[in-house]
């Protein structure tokens, strides 16, 4: 079955980039999603990706895909305070059912 | 724009009682529709999606059921609420054919 992984926390400093990894199982994803969560919020959808691409950069966030290792990470350059949130990987065959993993809590300290 | 609603922000039930929680999404037409549940400290899970009106498929087997009255409204429902049925709900949208899904608010359901 299909299986999103990511790790639990990630905390950086103001002004640093953050990279936020997250590995799949599943070799027939062909879409792969970023999405943001405030407290007590919804899902932000951030950004996705082709599986047959290996980068899309929109602004301060850069999605990297390794489709051989089935890795795919979020960068975000210049992390700012409002970044601090849950981020999300998901991943999806059909671009209809998500899989999620479990979310990565980014902590922004000043 | 399209806009997606959710309804109650927030709920408390006791064991037992009965569960209707609405969605309703506004400015698109024949969207696909999406349950999901967020456990505490937990990732989403995907607990049912509609591709149009009276068409729904469940993806986890529970006391939980949902409906699609009208092309833009969809209903998350259950007879009997259970302790494990407390989370975070939230539904979502996406254009047939579009790979993109979009959230609403979400519900929080506390079960007591």
């Amino acid at each position: 079955g299909e299986d999103v992984e990511q790790s639990l926390f990630l905390s950086v400093r103001e002004g640093d980039s953050s990279v936020i990894n997250c590995t799949y199982t599943d070799s027939s994803s062909t879409y792969l999603y970023w999405y943001k969560q405030e407290p007590g919020a919804g899902l932000q959808l951030l950004t996705y990706i082709f599986s047959n691409m290996d980068m899309k950069q929109d602004q301060r966030l850069t999605v990297l895909l390794n489709k051989k290792d089935k890795h795919l990470s979020l960068r975000i350059a210049d992390t700012q305070t409002g970044d601090s949130a849950i981020y999300f990987c998901a991943e999806s065959i059909r671009g209809d059912k998500l899989t999620f993993g479990t979310g990565t809590r980014l902590a922004v300290r000043p | 724009s399209q806009t997606i609603h959710q309804w109650p922000a927030t709920l408390v039930q006791p064991v037992g009682s009965p569960l209707s929680l609405e969605c309703t999404v506004e400015g698109t037409s024949n969207p696909n529709l999406y349950w999901y549940r967020q456990a505490a400290g937990r990732g989403l899970q995907l607990l049912f999606y509609s591709v149009g009106i009276g068409q729904i498929s469940s993806e986890v087997p529970q006391n939980l059921s949902a409906s699609r009255p009208q092309d833009r409204q969809f209903i998350l429902s259950s007879k009997k609420l259970l302790l494990s049925d407390s989370g975070f709900y939230l539904c979502a949208w996406c254009s047939s054919g579009v790979y993109e899904q979009y959230f609403g608010p979400g519900t929080r359901l506390t079960v007591t």
